[in-house]
């Protein structure tokens, strides 16, 4: 079974241009996360998905970026337009659950974005 | 906040076990400990997970004290893929990571 799929793999924009990431999550998996990852920190979180609703959106800079989850599978993260600070990787995980209640989540490879 | 504290970098030699701790003196009665570990240029990925009793699978076991405030990960048998950075997570709500532990294992 395929795990979670993420392109691209790598991007390199120029600042104030728009870039946007995919992910599909495993099948069947209901709760869908976005995280953004900065060299040698962890993972920090942007957005939930239970389904299709952003039930935990509260660390997405919303003057630059969205997210969108239609018909509660596949799911976009759009920057726009894009800083230099924005470089980092994106990860995208999905779970069964909502994470925590006994269910792990499984990560993407990410996307690895840089600004220039 | 449920925050974890870990070391942040440990060596450990092939063959020989590694043993990771965490302290997670804030950890609420129902919230469960996981582990997860990134190797290199690649997403986390699950290890283990528990709530009480300690727990074993094909990667690893996890040892959790009596009072929950602190648990360790022992991967029996350390190879050079075990190369990793190691993330102890007690809550998962705001899901937060931490830095976690650089683990290198030396040939």
């Amino acid at each position: 079974e395929a795990g979670v799929v993420q392109s691209p793999r790598y991007k390199i924009i120029e600042k104030k241009q728009p870039v946007a990431f995919w992910c599909n999550p495993i099948s069947g998996h209901n709760t869908l996360y976005w995280y953004r990852q900065n060299l040698g920190q962890g993972p920090e979180l942007l957005i939930r998905y239970e389904n299709e609703e952003a039930v935990d959106d509260s660390q997405l800079p919303k003057d630059r970026f969205s997210a969108e989850r239609l018909k509660g599978v596949d799911s976009t993260l759009k920057i726009q337009p894009a800083e230099l600070g924005d470089s980092a990787v994106y990860l995208c995980a999905s779970s069964s659950q909502v994470w925590g209640e006994k269910t792990e989540a499984f990560f993407g490879q990410g996307t690895r974005l840089t600004v220039v | 906040d449920a925050k974890t504290t870990q070391p942040t970098s440990m060596d450990c030699a092939e063959g020989r076990a590694a043993n990771l701790p965490c302290n997670h003196s804030t950890i609420s009665g129902n919230e469960y400990v996981y582990w997860y570990r990134q190797i290199h240029s690649q997403g986390p990925q699950y290890i283990i997970h528990g709530l009480k009793n300690n727990e074993t699978n094909e990667m690893a076991s996890l040892i959790i004290t009596e009072d929950r405030k602190s648990s360790t990960l022992i991967l029996p048998h350390a190879t050079l893929r075990d190369t990793a950075v190691y993330y102890c997570i007690v809550r998962v709500v705001p899901f937060y990571f931490g830095t976690g532990t650089s683990l290198t294992v030396i040939p």
